[in-house]
């Protein structure tokens, strides 16, 4: 089955870049999203095929997406950023999610 | 606004079938894509996808989960269901249900229910 691997936590500064990764197996050929949980919250899109961002989701989040590897990058990182995030993709007509990342702001 | 809302047992016995339906307001379960899709959390862990559903009926199933899932789904109440048999305490998470939208390889999950605890015990 496809899998997709993330790392257990990333720490960034405030106002610094933070940068996510998701890899898979010729990920790049697919379409990667991203989505951002916060504890006790359901997960929110912060990123649709692979770097596109949804109405009201800020400019600082972006995305990428190319050989094996999918990047969530969140530029000026805010306080307000700490929380899970989530990779997911497609395998034929099967959604498959990363293990999830969280990220810290110290 | 698109809402989601699940609902049913929180509390299920080991064997039996969990249940759940999800209730969709501010939009038609017939729009859009016409896929929705349910998604589970363990506590403390990831987000694992069970299934989803077309209004046509026709639906697609997590490998690890596809002998015990049953999703459907009612256009005429705006709501989905999920059955799920021989539970066991491996099936204990919070249960969500959300909306699919984009289209074929790139389907994204854009609205999503509060989530729903199931416990599965004795």
């Amino acid at each position: 089955s496809y899998e997709l691997t993330q790392p257990p936590s990333v720490s960034v500064s405030p106002g610094q870049t933070a940068s996510i990764t998701c890899s898979g197996d010729k990920l790049g050929d697919k379409y990667a999203c991203w989505y951002q949980q916060k504890p006790g919250q359901s997960p929110m899109l912060v990123i649709y095929q692979d770097d596109k961002r949804p109405s009201g989701i800020p400019e600082r989040f972006s995305g990428s997406n190319s050989g094996n590897i999918a990047t969530l990058t969140i530029s000026g990182t805010q306080a307000m950023d700490e929380a899970d995030y989530y990779c997911q993709a497609w395998d034929d007509s099967t959604a498959v999610f990363g293990g999830g990342t969280k990220l810290t702001v110290l | 606004q698109v809402q989601l809302q699940e609902s049913g047992p929180g509390l299920v016995k080991p064997s039996q079938t969990l249940s759940l339906t999800c209730a969709v307001s501010g939009d038609s379960i017939n729009s859009h894509s016409n896929y929705w899709t349910w998604i589970r959390q363990p506590a403390g862990k990831g987000l694992e996808w069970i299934g989803r559903v077309h209004t046509s009926g026709s639906t697609s199933y997590n490998p690890s989960l596809k002998s015990r899932v049953t999703m459907s789904s009612d256009t005429s109440k705006n709501q989905l269901s999920l059955k799920l048999t021989s539970v066991t305490a491996a099936d204990t998470a919070v249960y969500y249900c959300a909306r699919v939208e984009g289209a074929n390889g790139w389907f994204y999950f854009d609205y999503w229910g509060q989530g729903i605890l199931v416990t599965v015990s004795s």
